[in-house]
Protein backbone atom coordinates (compact mmCIF):
# COMPACT_ATOMS: atom_id res chain seq x y z
CA UNK A 1 0.00 0.00 0.00
CA UNK A 2 1.26 3.31 -0.91
CA UNK A 3 1.98 5.60 1.79
CA UNK A 4 2.07 8.91 -0.26
CA UNK A 5 -0.22 9.81 -2.82
CA UNK A 6 -0.12 12.78 -4.68
CA UNK A 7 -2.97 14.32 -7.07
CA UNK A 8 -3.92 15.01 -9.41
CA UNK A 9 -0.62 13.50 -11.59
CA UNK A 10 -0.39 16.13 -14.07
CA UNK A 11 -2.06 19.84 -13.94
CA UNK A 12 -2.21 22.69 -16.73
CA UNK A 13 -3.07 26.15 -15.44
CA UNK A 14 -2.83 29.26 -17.58
CA UNK A 15 -0.86 32.27 -16.28
CA UNK A 16 -2.45 34.18 -13.02
CA UNK A 17 -4.75 30.85 -12.87
CA UNK A 18 -4.27 29.89 -8.89
CA UNK A 19 -4.95 26.00 -7.85
CA UNK A 20 -3.83 23.69 -4.94
CA UNK A 21 -1.77 20.25 -5.03
CA UNK A 22 -2.91 17.67 -3.06
CA UNK A 23 -0.46 14.70 -1.04
CA UNK A 24 -2.23 12.35 1.34
CA UNK A 25 -0.08 9.89 3.68
CA UNK A 26 -1.10 7.23 5.41
CA UNK A 27 1.54 6.74 8.64
CA UNK A 28 1.58 5.99 11.84
CA UNK A 29 3.27 8.97 13.09
CA UNK A 30 4.51 11.73 11.06
CA UNK A 31 8.65 12.93 11.30
CA UNK A 32 8.22 15.26 8.49
CA UNK A 33 6.30 16.52 5.58
CA UNK A 34 8.66 17.71 2.75
CA UNK A 35 7.76 19.56 -0.78
CA UNK A 36 10.33 19.58 -3.69
CA UNK A 37 10.55 21.30 -6.95
CA UNK A 38 12.29 19.59 -9.97
CA UNK A 39 12.89 20.39 -13.03
CA UNK A 40 13.49 17.69 -16.13
CA UNK A 41 16.33 15.26 -15.77
CA UNK A 42 17.59 17.43 -12.55
CA UNK A 43 17.54 16.79 -8.69
CA UNK A 44 14.89 17.96 -6.37
CA UNK A 45 15.05 21.32 -5.04
CA UNK A 46 13.59 21.90 -1.50
CA UNK A 47 10.74 23.49 -0.97
CA UNK A 48 8.90 23.37 2.56
CA UNK A 49 9.55 20.68 5.58
CA UNK A 50 6.17 20.83 7.54
CA UNK A 51 6.33 18.83 11.23
CA UNK A 52 2.64 19.61 12.83
CA UNK A 53 -1.11 19.67 11.95
CA UNK A 54 -2.19 22.83 11.24
CA UNK A 55 1.44 24.39 10.25
CA UNK A 56 1.73 26.30 7.34
CA UNK A 57 5.16 28.28 5.55
CA UNK A 58 4.82 30.27 2.42
CA UNK A 59 7.35 31.34 0.31
CA UNK A 60 6.92 33.85 -2.61
CA UNK A 61 3.65 32.25 -4.69
CA UNK A 62 3.74 29.39 -2.42
CA UNK A 63 2.09 28.18 0.60
CA UNK A 64 2.13 24.62 2.18
CA UNK A 65 -0.21 23.52 4.94
CA UNK A 66 -0.59 20.19 6.79
CA UNK A 67 -3.61 18.24 8.14
CA UNK A 68 -3.27 14.67 10.47
CA UNK A 69 -3.69 12.93 6.89
CA UNK A 70 -3.00 15.37 3.82
CA UNK A 71 -0.90 18.27 2.73
CA UNK A 72 -1.79 20.90 0.17
CA UNK A 73 0.85 23.01 -1.69
CA UNK A 74 -1.64 26.40 -3.12
CA UNK A 75 -0.07 28.34 -6.10
CA UNK A 76 -1.14 31.72 -6.35
CA UNK A 77 -1.23 33.43 -9.53
CA UNK A 78 1.21 31.21 -10.89
CA UNK A 79 3.82 31.87 -13.72
CA UNK A 80 5.32 30.06 -16.51
CA UNK A 81 8.46 29.31 -14.28
CA UNK A 82 6.55 27.84 -11.88
CA UNK A 83 6.17 24.92 -14.17
CA UNK A 84 7.80 21.94 -12.76
CA UNK A 85 7.09 18.33 -11.10
CA UNK A 86 6.14 18.73 -7.38
CA UNK A 87 6.85 16.00 -4.67
CA UNK A 88 5.98 15.03 -1.79
CA UNK A 89 7.67 13.05 0.70
CA UNK A 90 7.35 11.90 4.44
CA UNK A 91 9.48 10.70 7.00
CA UNK A 92 7.71 7.78 9.40
CA UNK A 93 9.18 6.01 12.24
CA UNK A 94 9.05 2.86 10.77
CA UNK A 95 11.22 4.24 7.76
CA UNK A 96 14.05 6.49 10.22
CA UNK A 97 15.28 9.30 8.54
CA UNK A 98 14.45 7.99 5.05
CA UNK A 99 12.09 9.96 2.59
CA UNK A 100 9.27 7.89 1.09
CA UNK A 101 8.33 10.12 -2.16
CA UNK A 102 4.71 10.34 -4.05
CA UNK A 103 4.99 10.00 -7.66
CA UNK A 104 4.96 13.73 -8.20
CA UNK A 105 2.60 16.13 -9.87
CA UNK A 106 3.61 17.85 -13.09
CA UNK A 107 2.51 21.31 -13.60
CA UNK A 108 2.39 23.56 -16.70
CA UNK A 109 1.52 27.09 -16.84
CA UNK A 110 0.84 28.34 -19.99
CA UNK A 111 1.23 32.25 -20.65
CA UNK B 1 28.51 27.84 -0.40
CA UNK B 2 28.42 25.00 -2.31
CA UNK B 3 25.91 22.47 -2.71
CA UNK B 4 25.40 18.88 -3.26
CA UNK B 5 27.63 17.52 -6.13
CA UNK B 6 27.56 14.40 -7.98
CA UNK B 7 29.75 13.40 -10.65
CA UNK B 8 29.39 11.68 -13.70
CA UNK B 9 26.71 13.93 -15.15
CA UNK B 10 25.90 10.68 -17.48
CA UNK B 11 27.20 7.29 -17.64
CA UNK B 12 26.33 4.37 -20.04
CA UNK B 13 27.31 1.30 -19.42
CA UNK B 14 26.64 -2.49 -20.98
CA UNK B 15 24.84 -5.41 -18.92
CA UNK B 16 26.72 -6.99 -16.17
CA UNK B 17 29.21 -4.31 -16.09
CA UNK B 18 29.95 -2.53 -12.67
CA UNK B 19 29.58 1.12 -11.91
CA UNK B 20 30.43 3.74 -9.25
CA UNK B 21 28.91 6.95 -8.34
CA UNK B 22 30.53 9.77 -6.81
CA UNK B 23 28.69 12.46 -4.25
CA UNK B 24 29.94 14.97 -2.14
CA UNK B 25 27.61 16.75 0.09
CA UNK B 26 26.21 20.07 1.43
CA UNK B 27 29.43 22.06 3.25
CA UNK B 28 28.42 21.03 6.52
CA UNK B 29 26.76 18.32 6.38
CA UNK B 30 27.82 15.16 7.27
CA UNK B 31 25.12 12.36 6.36
CA UNK B 32 24.60 11.27 2.77
CA UNK B 33 21.26 9.17 1.32
CA UNK B 34 21.00 7.73 -2.11
CA UNK B 35 17.97 7.44 -3.84
CA UNK B 36 17.08 6.07 -7.57
CA UNK B 37 14.22 7.82 -10.06
CA UNK B 38 13.09 6.14 -12.68
CA UNK B 39 11.38 7.61 -15.16
CA UNK B 40 8.02 9.51 -13.84
CA UNK B 41 8.15 7.94 -10.49
CA UNK B 42 9.57 9.44 -7.44
CA UNK B 43 12.38 8.85 -5.65
CA UNK B 44 13.42 5.32 -3.81
CA UNK B 45 15.56 5.11 -1.22
CA UNK B 46 18.87 3.06 -1.21
CA UNK B 47 20.98 3.66 1.65
CA UNK B 48 21.79 6.37 4.35
CA UNK B 49 25.68 6.64 5.49
CA UNK B 50 26.34 8.26 8.78
CA UNK B 51 30.31 8.35 10.53
CA UNK B 52 31.11 6.06 7.72
CA UNK B 53 28.83 3.53 8.38
CA UNK B 54 25.66 2.10 6.57
CA UNK B 55 22.65 3.46 8.92
CA UNK B 56 19.83 2.34 7.16
CA UNK B 57 18.83 0.17 4.03
CA UNK B 58 15.62 0.45 1.35
CA UNK B 59 14.78 -2.33 -0.32
CA UNK B 60 17.38 -2.60 -2.89
CA UNK B 61 19.61 -5.87 -3.75
CA UNK B 62 23.04 -6.35 -2.52
CA UNK B 63 24.39 -5.50 -5.81
CA UNK B 64 24.19 -1.83 -4.23
CA UNK B 65 26.69 -1.18 -1.74
CA UNK B 66 28.20 1.89 -1.00
CA UNK B 67 31.11 3.94 1.04
CA UNK B 68 31.53 6.69 3.16
CA UNK B 69 34.55 8.73 3.71
CA UNK B 70 36.41 10.79 6.63
CA UNK B 71 35.51 14.30 4.47
CA UNK B 72 31.85 12.84 4.49
CA UNK B 73 31.48 12.31 0.83
CA UNK B 74 30.22 8.85 -0.68
CA UNK B 75 30.22 6.58 -3.06
CA UNK B 76 27.05 4.24 -4.91
CA UNK B 77 28.23 0.82 -6.06
CA UNK B 78 26.50 -1.44 -8.45
CA UNK B 79 27.94 -4.41 -9.41
CA UNK B 80 26.24 -6.81 -12.38
CA UNK B 81 24.39 -4.10 -13.82
CA UNK B 82 20.76 -4.91 -15.29
CA UNK B 83 18.76 -3.64 -17.94
CA UNK B 84 16.31 -2.13 -14.78
CA UNK B 85 19.41 -0.22 -13.09
CA UNK B 86 18.72 2.25 -15.46
CA UNK B 87 17.78 5.22 -13.76
CA UNK B 88 18.70 8.95 -12.18
CA UNK B 89 20.59 8.48 -9.24
CA UNK B 90 20.17 10.94 -6.46
CA UNK B 91 22.05 11.67 -3.23
CA UNK B 92 21.22 13.63 -0.88
CA UNK B 93 22.95 15.63 2.31
CA UNK B 94 21.56 16.34 5.53
CA UNK B 95 22.97 17.17 9.23
CA UNK B 96 22.75 14.16 11.01
CA UNK B 97 20.55 13.86 14.55
CA UNK B 98 20.46 10.26 15.37
CA UNK B 99 18.41 9.76 18.26
CA UNK B 100 16.22 13.15 17.66
CA UNK B 101 12.73 12.56 16.71
CA UNK B 102 12.75 15.34 13.66
CA UNK B 103 14.61 14.11 10.61
CA UNK B 104 17.24 16.91 9.22
CA UNK B 105 16.39 18.77 5.47
CA UNK B 106 17.68 16.45 3.24
CA UNK B 107 19.34 18.38 -0.10
CA UNK B 108 19.62 16.82 -3.37
CA UNK B 109 22.29 16.85 -5.92
CA UNK B 110 21.55 17.10 -9.69
CA UNK B 111 22.07 13.53 -10.37
CA UNK B 112 23.60 11.01 -12.22
CA UNK B 113 22.03 9.42 -15.36
CA UNK B 114 22.81 5.84 -15.77
CA UNK B 115 21.67 4.09 -19.30
CA UNK B 116 22.54 0.19 -18.91
CA UNK B 117 21.83 -0.94 -22.61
Amino acid sequence: EDQVTQSPEALRLQEGESSSLNCSYTVSGLRGLFWYRQDPGKGPEFLFTLYSAGEEKEKERLKATLTKKESFLHITAPKPEDSATYLCAVQDPDSGYALNFGKGTSLLVTP
Amino acid sequence: DAGVTQSPTHLIKTRGQQVTLRCSPKSGHDTVSWYQQALGQGPQFIFQYYEEEERQRGNFPDRFSGHQFPNYSSELNVNALLLGDSALYLCASSLGQPGLILGGTQYFGPGTRLTVL
